[in-house]
């Protein structure tokens, strides 16, 4: 099974402040990696798939990066809205598995 | 617009069975694989299984392999989840989830969950 280390587990930061989220898998997945945000009580939205492809009506400031083994999700410019949970994914191989996610909380 | 629905949730003791339903609707459901995803409260994210846009290719993880099946019926826009032999390590909120495309490409919509409880 292919592992997902993500780190920081928390980051706190301001808004408006620029976020940096990385993720590691264990083996080369190339580019098969998503990212996705969870909000409490709510299922989780995907931003990013396949390393670097914003989702359907996601913001320019998600951006995703990296293949291989080192990934990394950067936020631009926090917004109130985007303090949240983030989990990468890889579907390089079965099973999918995710990471354990990134708390970005307020500062 | 795209709309899942989860059903089915409840409380079983552990050894029986169970079935979640998920009802989909603004999409042409026959041509997208679906996913079932599950979450511990509090906790991190555990896919379970996907199956393909026709049926004909079925995937899980190695917790849930041999115990639940997942299905679909193209006619009536519906992603099933039978879980047999429930463990109290199966209680979770339980997502399905639509793909981009006919397998395994992302998960692109999420329904709201339905909450399977396993304890005697």
């Amino acid at each position: 099974e292919i592992v997902l280390t993500q780190s920081p587990a928390t980051l706190s930061l301001s808004p408006g402040e620029r976020a940096t989220l990385s993720c590691w898998a264990s083996q080369d997945i190339g580019s098969y990696l998503a990212w996705f945000q969870q909000k409490p009580g709510q299922a989780p939205r995907l931003l990013v798939y396949d390393a670097s492809n914003r989702a359907t009506g996601i913001p320019a400031r998600f951006s995703g990066s990296g293949s291989g083994t080192d990934f990394t999700l950067t936020i631009s410019s926090l917004e109130p809205e985007d303090f949240a949970v983030y989990y990468c994914q890889q579907r390089r191989d079965w099973p999918l598995t995710f990471g354990p996610g990134t708390k970005v909380d307020i500062k | 617009q795209v709309q899942l629905v989860e059903s089915g949730g409840g409380v079983v003791q552990p050894g029986r069975s169970l079935r979640l339903s998920c009802a989909a609707s603004g999409f042409t459901f026959k041509s997208y694989g679906m996913h079932w995803v599950r979450q511990v409260p509090g906790k991190g994210l555990e896919w379970v299984a996907v199956i393909s846009h026709d049926g004909t290719r079925k995937f899980y993880g190695d917790s849930v392999k041999g115990r639940f099946s997942i299905s679909r019926d193209n006619s009536k826009n519906t992603l099933y989840l039978q879980m047999n032999s429930l463990r109290v390590e199966d209680t979770a909120m339980y997502f399905c989830a639509k793909d981009l495309r006919e397998e395994a490409y992302g998960m692109a919509v999420w329904g709201q969950g339905t909450t399977v409880t396993v304890s005697s």
